[in-house]
This record gives C-alpha cells, structure tokens and sequence, in this order.
C-alpha cells in the first residue's frame, strides 16, 4: 500500500524557514517524480514544485522560485521541501503528492493527508 | 503559463442526475508525438487530499467508480458523473501537467440538489 506521510508544518515568522518532510512507502520511491502541492485555507489547489526520478531535474511555480528547494533522499525514500523567506502568503497545508510515472510530466496518483504551514507574526 | 478555468463554479444536481464539468486550458495540452492530452482531474472532499479520478484526459483510475468519466482534446475538456451519488459532493479540479507549472484549475464545488 502506497503511503506518503508529510511532517515538519508549524507556526513560524515572516521572514523565517522551514522544513517540510515526507516519508514514503509501498512503492520504489526512486523512481517516480515527486510533487508538492499547496491550498491556502479555503482556497483551491496550487503546484509548487516537482523533481523528477533520479532527483536531477527540479522546477518550481515562480511564486516560490528562489525561496524553496526541492530534494529527494532516495535512500531514506523521503521527499523534502525547504522553505526559506517565508511569507505571509505562503500560508497552506502543504501535499506531498506521487506522480504516476517518473516522467515529471504526469499526474498524481497518491496524495499525503497534508501538513500545515502557518506564517504569521 | 497556461491558464486553467473552469465552468460552472459550483452546481447542485439530484441523486442519480447527470452533473457535467467543464475544464478549458489558455492553450493545448495535446502532445501531438503521442497524441495525449495532458490533462488530469482530482475529487478533493472536505478535509482530505486530493484524489486522481482521470489522467491523460479520458483514462479512469484505477478504482474509480465507471459513473465518472473524461473527455475533450486540446483545450476543451468535459468530466461527467452519470448519475451522481451522495458520496460524489467534493469539489472537481482539472490540471494541466504540459507545461511547468502544472497549473489546476479553481476547482467546481459539486452538491445534492
């Protein structure tokens, strides 16, 4: 059975960063594109980033380019996204999210339950 | 950036009724080397993540009920429930894996009427 469990969601400051985590299992994690996905409190959904299989290649929504990063451990089969010079709008709960082949360019077939990332002073 | 919208924003349709989405991208998502159009639809309810119902426009899956289905090419795109079940209220959102960003739609909020 496919699992994908995020952590690392809190309260932090503007200005401040984070770590987001997510741990996967049920399948052969280095081989699919791994997503995440943010929705802003009673909003609707917004990508944020994927990397592809082997974790050489890595693309971001321009909201969050040069801010966040996007890793991948395979060895610990866990998914990471880095979050710094957080802003009040990046506000969400954040989905870690399998795509369905290890081509970045398909959709997401497992979702994780989502963790919340509040930035507020 | 392609543009995702979606028509209407919300519906309320009767138990076992027909509720029909659609979804229009600013440009193409058909690739013409495989013929594919690159198109996704998720049901998203109430405090749970998203769920995968359609990829490549038209393909259900795995274990999704047959009363949901998928259709359209290029930039028009339709995501049908046959008869809708109670368990079918969520909101509808279509996404665009194309082109980066892979942009989603603002979603259609299904009800019972």
């Amino acid at each position: 059975e496919v699992q994908l469990l995020e952590s690392g969601g809190g309260l932090v400051q503007p200005g401040g960063s984070l770590r987001l985590s997510c741990a996967a299992s049920g399948f052969t994690f280095s081989s699919y594109a791994m997503n995440w996905v943010r929705q802003a409190p009673g909003k609707g959904l917004e990508w944020v980033s994927v990397i592809c299989g082997s974790g050489d290649s890595t693309y971001y929504a321009d909201s969050v380019k040069g801010r966040f990063t996007i890793s991948r451990d395979n060895s610990k089969n866990t998914l990471y996204l880095q979050m710094s010079s957080l802003r009040v709008e990046d506000t969400a709960v954040y989905y870690c999210a399998k795509s369905r082949g290890g081509s970045c360019y398909s959709g997401n077939d497992y979702w994780g339950q989502g963790t919340l990332v509040t930035v507020s002073s | 950036d392609i543009v995702m919208t979606q028509s209407p924003d919300s519906l309320a349709v009767s138990l076992g009724e027909r509720a029909t989405i659609n979804c229009k991208s600013s440009q193409s998502v058909l690739y013409s080397s495989n013929n594919k159009n690159y198109l996704a639809w998720y049901q998203q309810k109430p405090g749970q993540p998203p769920k995968l119902l359609i990829y490549w426009a038209s393909t259900r899956e795995s274990g999704v009920p047959d009363r949901f289905s998928g259709s359209g090419s290029g930039t028009d795109f339709t995501l049908t429930i046959s008869s809708l079940q109670a368990g079918d209220v969520a909101v509808y959102y279509c996404q665009q894996y194309y082109n980066i960003p892979f942009t989603f739609g603002p979603g259609t909020k299904v009800d019972i009427k």
